[in-house]
């Protein structure tokens, strides 16, 4: 298994522009979570779904961010518009008895 | 999910058994007790978890104590490779509609020194 897979790996933007990040979980796991790591505010949870049901989107830091997964192999997390306060790295993790992570994108809002 | 309380940095001799601690005095009968690492500019990686027996795997050892409110996380004999951030986290298992989410404190540092 090619393990989780996040792209794109680097974006830079410029603020106010939409960014969206996409992730493919591992085959057979049923829960899915995007993180946020910062220097400042560590790993950070936003969102996670079970069977494609969002489940706790309590971390989604304000209304310009926004998280689907229309089935189990695909998920996208949307940021509209994008401020430089999300420059972030970006984790989405897919878990069946233990989360395993992707390598994360690299986000870059100007 | 229950807190933890872990040290923040450690050093150890490479070659030797590194033992992280973390203590989690208020952990539920249905938690169990994780453990991650996250190696610089990596995502964070899964090592190991347990309720209550001891487990062991190709990567570490978690000794957990009877009252399961403190365990430990043993790394055999330490590589520079196993200089990481460890992670330790109490969840509950994964059933369909239990809050089951992995909520990351700040970790312990852990250096492998030559």
């Amino acid at each position: 298994d090619a393990g989780v897979i996040q792209s794109p790996r680097h974006e830079v933007t410029e603020m106010g522009q939409e960014v969206t990040l996409r992730c493919k979980p591992i085959s057979g796991h049923n829960s899915l979570f995007w993180y946020r790591q910062t220097m400042m505010r560590g790993l950070e949870l936003l969102i996670y779904f079970n069977n494609n049901v969002p489940i706790d989107d309590s971390g989604m830091p304000e209304d310009r961010f926004s998280a689907k997964m229309p089935n189990a192999s695909f998920s996208t997390l949307k940021i509209q518009p994008s401020e430089p306060r999300d420059s972030a790295v970006y984790f989405c993790a897919s878990s069946f008895r233990g989360g395993f992570f992707g390598p994360g994108t690299r986000l870059t809002v100007l | 999910d229950a807190k933890t309380t872990q040290p923040t940095s450690m050093d150890c001799a490479e070659g030797r058994a590194a033992n992280l601690p973390c203590n989690h005095s208020t952990i539920s009968g249905n938690e169990y007790v994780y453990w991650y690492r996250q190696i610089h500019s990596q995502g964070p990686q899964y090592i190991i978890h347990g309720l209550k027996n001891n487990e062991t795997n190709e990567m570490a050892s978690l000794i957990i104590t009877e009252d399961r409110k403190s365990s430990t996380l043993i790394l055999p004999h330490a590589t520079l490779r196993d200089t990481a951030v460890y992670y330790c986290i109490v969840r509950v298992a994964e059933s369909g509609g239990s809050n089951y989410k992995l909520t990351f404190g700040k970790g312990t540092l852990l250096t492998v020194n030559p």
